[in-house]
């Protein structure tokens, strides 16, 4: 089975634009949930989506949003970029919101 | 809020030695996970713990779950320069249902 797979793998934004991140997951996941690590931070939850509905949300603003669609790739959004979002983005799946989960390579975010 | 604190942060040991790293939950979870990355990778799953009072060994890695589910401990017996990497626990809360990772502990193996 192929893996999780994130795209874009790297991306440089600047303050006040927006950016869209992609995931693909493990073919019949249908759980997606996204982190955002930082080395300060370490990894912290975004959001989780299953069948298309959003299950759970972590503590970010209203800048960071996301969708899964009905083939459970999932998109996620962060509007008005701030130098501070700069971080790696990984998603991960699972095949139900209780299990392990699986994680892609994460997109590398860097705002200037 | 709901935390799961990971103790230590850092830990540099000599090939050979044993490795411990711990954490411990505000709040009582449904279940742990542990994950390890690797530099410059990216989180891949150890193992799932359960059960209250739970021990599970894969190799030389053997994994704990309290007794009140609050807290769980990964030790690796005689590291080697493989076990190199970031060891997260990750506790799924009874209530809320939300994953909540720990700082992670950076292991270091000095050869």
């Amino acid at each position: 089975k192929a893996g999780v797979t994130q795209t874009p793998r790297y991306l440089i934004k600047t303050r006040g634009q927006q950016v869209t991140l992609s995931c693909s997951p493990i073919s019949g996941h249908r759980s997606v949930s996204w982190y955002q690590q930082t080395p300060g931070q370490g990894l912290q939850f975004l959001f989780e989506y299953f069948s298309e509905t959003q299950r759970n949300k972590g503590n970010f603003p209203g800048r960071f949003s996301g969708r899964q669609f009905s083939n459970s790739r999932s998109e996620m959004n962060v509007s008005t970029l701030e130098l501070g979002d700069s971080a790696l983005y990984l998603c991960a799946s699972s095949p139900r919101t209780d299990y392990e989960q699986y994680f892609g390579p994460g997109t590398r975010l860097t705002v200037t | 809020g709901q935390q799961v604190m990971q103790i230590p942060q850092y830990q540099h040991v000599q090939e050979g030695e044993d490795f411990t790293t711990y954490c411990n939950s505000s709040t009582t979870l449904s279940n742990i996970q542990w994950y390890k990355q690797r530099p410059g990778g990216h989180p891949v799953f150890l193992i799932q713990l359960v059960k209250s009072g739970e021990v599970k060994k894969q190799k030389r890695l053997t994994f704990q779950f309290g007794e009140a589910k609050k807290n769980s401990s990964l030790h690796i017996t005689a590291t080697q320069t493989t076990d190199v990497g970031t060891y997260f626990c990750a506790g799924k809360m009874e209530y809320g249902n939300k994953l909540v990772f720990g700082a992670g502990t950076i292991l270091r193996v000095k050869s």
